[in-house]
């Protein structure tokens, strides 16, 4: 089984919302990611957690702010977003560090599409 | 710089014709070469991980190669559900936390 379960499936929110976008995934894997990608572009990375531990932040701004809570979680809090932040935000897993080239492929969930009214 | 660049960029085959996708990569310390499969709205999907020159992977009508500068991904007797857009991607050795490097992708349209 190699599956990321993400929630919601669809989110419309004001600019003056808060809301969280939700990853989870039960194969232990160690290492999660978020993605962003517009229509007909390829993923672009954003955040980076190993072993619960943020450690790739690609210069995000502070409107999004990723949590993980623990080893099969990944949260993405969303404020006061703008319009351009429109997109599908994804979710991966890998197995992490350490474990050898299979260890390295991402799996994704479906994505959750966002628009900022 | 390191450039992942995929052609064509659109793609429109017959059903039953058979066609390659290209991946060229300029990257030092290639750690891996990634295929995956996006349909409209979904997220990508697994397909294919190649790690030296040399190898090749199978999966059903699909068969990935990979070469010291590029990767083809050819489709053979496509059908219509082949019809997706097949993004590459290329790992750095150099890059904790595996970091992916993706091209724009192949939009592959099989008509019936």
């Amino acid at each position: 089984d190699t599956e990321v379960t993400q929630t919601p499936k669809h989110l419309v929110m004001g600019m003056t919302n808060k809301k969280s976008l939700k990853c989870e995934q039960h194969m232990g894997h160690r290492a999660m990611y978020w993605y962003k990608q517009k229509a007909k572009k390829p993923p672009e990375l954003m955040f980076v957690y190993s072993y619960e531990k943020l450690s790739i932040n690609e210069s995000v701004p502070s409107r999004f702010s990723p949590e993980c809570p623990n080893s099969s979680l990944l949260n993405l809090h969303l404020h006061a977003l703008q319009p351009e932040d429109s997109a599908l935000y994804l979710c991966a897993s890998s197995q992490g560090r350490g474990t050898g080239q299979t260890g390295n492929i991402q799996y994704f969930g479906a994505g959750t599409r966002l628009s900022v009214l | 710089e390191d450039q992942v660049t995929q052609s064509p960029e659109a793609l429109r085959l017959q059903e039953g014709e058979s066609s390659s996708l290209n991946c060229s990569y300029t990257v030092s310390g290639l750690r891996g070469l990634f295929w995956y499969r996006q349909d409209p709205g979904k997220g990508p999907e697994f397909l294919f991980t190649l790690y030296s020159a040399g190898e090749e992977k199978e999966k059903e009508r699909l068969k990935a190669t990979l070469t010291k500068k590029e990767s083809f991904l050819h489709i053979t007797a496509p059908k219509p559900e082949d019809s997706a857009t097949y993004l590459c991607a290329v790992q750095k050795s150099l890059y904790g936390n595996n970091r992916l490097a993706f091209g724009k992708g192949n939009q592959v349209v099989v008509i019936p």
